[in-house]
């Protein structure tokens, strides 16, 4: 089935330490990005990626980053996690362009850091 | 600056219709988004409108009013699997999403 695959779904880390939170899409789309959802608030975008080998920064960019090697996989490292990084992340994905809007989201990976 | 509103929280009941309001103020304006998000699940897309009007999808309708920046979701005949998070998004000049904090719908039978 065609879609977004993130890993893990779910995580417990301590303070301090690396994490990446993978994310692979099968439906060769152009953009994808990289969003934390926390109680209250709207998706924050993170980080994006309109087409392999290049990135751009989003709302909330501090303390992560991104690659994007080629097209199908954006993964998002935490180089040290802190409290404030417990939250939902959704990777998406959409064909880009001015066609950005309909997103197609990953199932989420539920992150506590301690 | 950039702000969307819709409300935390509406009820309604089964069967009956509901519409849930947004307004938004974006730098320049490519459109609105509106998603649907079952708890503990990605959200989903529900609708798309760049015009003023209404569109019609089934059930569901959106209505888009760019002099008033305004937007609401109509949902009709109204089915307990409606209980979600209804989640209003307007498009930027750099064709970034602006995401409201999202709407819970609860259905009471």
């Amino acid at each position: 089935i065609a879609g977004i695959t993130q890993a893990p779904t779910s995580q417990i880390l301590a303070a301090g330490r690396r994490m990446t939170l993978r994310c692979t899409q099968d439906m060769r789309h152009n953009a994808m990005y990289w969003y934390r959802q926390d109680l209250g608030l709207g998706l924050r975008l993170i980080h994006y990626s309109n087409t392999a080998g290049t990135t751009g920064k989003g709302e909330v960019p501090d303390g992560y980053s991104v690659s994007r090697a080629n097209t199908d996989d954006f993964p998002l490292t935490l180089a040290s996690a802190v409290p404030s990084q417990t939250s939902v992340y959704f990777c998406a994905s959409s064909e880009g362009g001015t066609n950005t809007g309909e997103l197609f989201f990953g199932e989420g990976s539920r992150l506590t850091v301690l | 600056g950039q702000n969307i509103d819709q409300p935390t929280e509406m009820t309604a009941t089964e069967g009956a219709i509901v519409q849930i309001n947004c307004t938004y103020q974006t730098s320049g304006f490519n459109g609105l988004f509106w998603y649907q998000q079952h708890a503990g699940e990605a959200p989903t897309f529900l609708s798309y409108n760049v015009l003023d009007g209404l569109e019609e999808k089934g059930r569901f309708s959106s209505f888009l009013s760019r002099s008033k920046g305004y937007s609401y979701l109509l949902l009709k005949e109204l089915q307990m699997k409606d209980s979600a998070s209804y989640l209003c998004a307007s498009m930027d000049s750099n064709y970034q999403l602006i995401w409201g904090a999202g709407t819970k719908l609860i259905i009471k039978p």
